[in-house]
């Protein structure tokens, strides 16, 4: 079965730090990816996504993720936090293939200090 | 272009009593997704839809969850008794077809089991 995880519920950046959410999946073969972000009392918005193709991908907001296959890893990163980054982040993992099925890992909550 | 709509956006009951809550998919997306949503979780699929049939509710709760999704449009889900553990919020989703990769969410509805 495919999981992921994400280390650190709660990450803390100054505005115009540098912004790294950790992901790991467990599979065997390598999966789909994707980063959500989550603001209040609103649903989640797909930020970025791996299909198999550049293993870089660049999504809305600035942010961009890795896929690296050697680690298992998937790390969500932002080069300098805007306070509007504060949000709830989630990393999903979706087996290759017909298995539509998205998991999703515990979230991390990002708040950004001005 | 409208997002996913859903209703109420929170609902406060007493346990045992019944709770039902309604998603309008976008226009044209023929795959509806109900997730639940535990308090520092991650979303979980609850069941899932291809137009108007459930393809897929192995994690849907049967004895007091029950769901529908009548012409392949709007979808209710449906708690009866409710229980203090299903306070949670209950996310809606879809997207245009099972092999899409991307889920578009609706706001969810909060529900809280006095």
């Amino acid at each position: 079965a495919q999981s992921v995880t994400q280390l650190g519920s709660h990450v803390s950046v100054s505005e115009g730090a540098l912004v790294l959410l950790r992901c790991n999946y467990s599979s065997s073969v390598p999966p789909y990816l994707f980063w959500y972000v989550q603001y209040p009392n609103q649903g989640l918005q797909l930020l970025l996504k791996y299909t198999s193709a550049a293993t870089l991908v660049k999504g809305i907001n600035g942010f961009e993720a890795e896929f690296k296959k050697s680690e298992t890893s998937f790390h969500l990163t932002k080069p300098s936090a805007h306070m509007s980054d504060a949000a709830e982040y989630f990393c999903a993992v979706r087996p290759a293939g017909d298995d539509y099925k998205l998991s999703f890992g515990a979230g991390t909550t990002v708040t950004v200090r001005a | 272009e409208a997002g996913v709509v859903q209703s109420p956006r929170y609902k406060i009951i007493e346990k045992k009593q019944p709770v039902a809550f309604w998603c309008n998919p976008i226009s044209g997306h023929n795959t509806l997704y109900w997730y639940r949503q535990n308090l520092g979780q991650g979303p979980e699929l609850l069941i899932r839809y291809e137009n108007e049939e459930a393809v897929d509710d192995s994690q849907l709760p049967k004895d007091r969850f029950s769901a529908e999704r009548l012409k392949g449009v709007d979808s209710t889900l449906k708690i009866q008794p409710a229980e203090l553990g299903d306070s949670a919020v209950y996310l809606c989703a879809s997207s245009l077809a099972r092999g899409s990769y991307e889920q578009y969410f609706g706001p969810g509805t909060r529900l809280t089991v006095t």
